[in-house]
């Protein structure tokens, strides 16, 4: 099962940005999130990981809790073409349970 | 930069029948994952390979195999189709990034299986 858990569904305005929770509250020590999103039955896309510390990059910015039991993506400036389902998942770092584990996700709807 | 690649994209079967898809991961990439994503589903894992190893194995089915050849692509064998077999494959591949600490996994497009 699913370790993480997320809205259902969320809107955005187009050019705001959107804020993605995430609770994760059983992770443990050794177990990063990672953020995916799919559009529409295409492949998975990366986005962004983090252990610990808030990360950025082109995409978005990753903020994780002091705790490390919940995180929230952001999305700077979102356009039409974010509109997507996000995956927030923690996983191990490598070895024999370096799947990933997709819950239900975020249907993020950007609106103009 | 290069990706993963899938093929076939799509495919349609009858039941009973054999499938084979195909995935060549990202250059240098050494682990090659399997994911089902059937209709209305998020992905599930299926079956992982590292170094030619099986490494990891979800809720494939008996009736499916994987292998990963010596040059890193894998391919997914899947016999006595059936119906609920109708999904979206995805490959995904890694590599591991020992000054991080992760292995983080990149998509390939997919390959849509029908089966009639």
């Amino acid at each position: 099962d699913a370790k993480t858990t997320q809205p259902t569904s969320m809107d955005c305005a187009e050019g705001r940005a959107a804020n993605l929770p995430c609770n994760h509250s059983t992770i443990s020590g050794n177990e990063y999130v990672y953020w995916y999103r799919q559009i529409h039955s295409q492949g998975p896309q990366y986005i962004i990981h983090g252990l610990k510390n808030n990360e950025t990059n082109e995409m978005a910015s990753l903020i994780i809790t002091e705790d490390r039991k919940s995180s929230t993506l952001i999305l700077p400036h979102a356009t039409l073409r974010d509109t997507a389902v996000y995956y927030c998942i923690v996983k191990y770092y490598g070895g024999s349970q370096g799947n990933l584990i997709f819950g239900k996700g975020t249907k993020l709807s950007v609106k103009p | 930069a290069a990706g993963v690649i899938q093929s076939p994209r799509h495919l349609i079967k009858e039941k009973r029948e054999t499938a084979t898809l195909k995935c060549y991961p990202i250059p240098r990439h050494d682990t090659v994952y399997w994911y089902q994503q059937g209709p209305g589903q998020d992905p599930q894992f299926l079956i992982s390979f590292y170094e030619k190893m099986q490494s990891d194995k979800g809720s494939i089915p008996d009736r499916f195999s994987a292998q990963q050849f010596s040059d890193y692509h894998s391919e997914l064998n899947m016999s006595s189709l059936e119906l609920g077999d109708s999904a979206l494959y995805f490959c995904a591949s890694s590599s591991e990034d020992r000054a991080e600490g992760t292995d983080t996994q990149y998509f390939g497009p997919g390959t849509r299986l029908t089966v009639l």
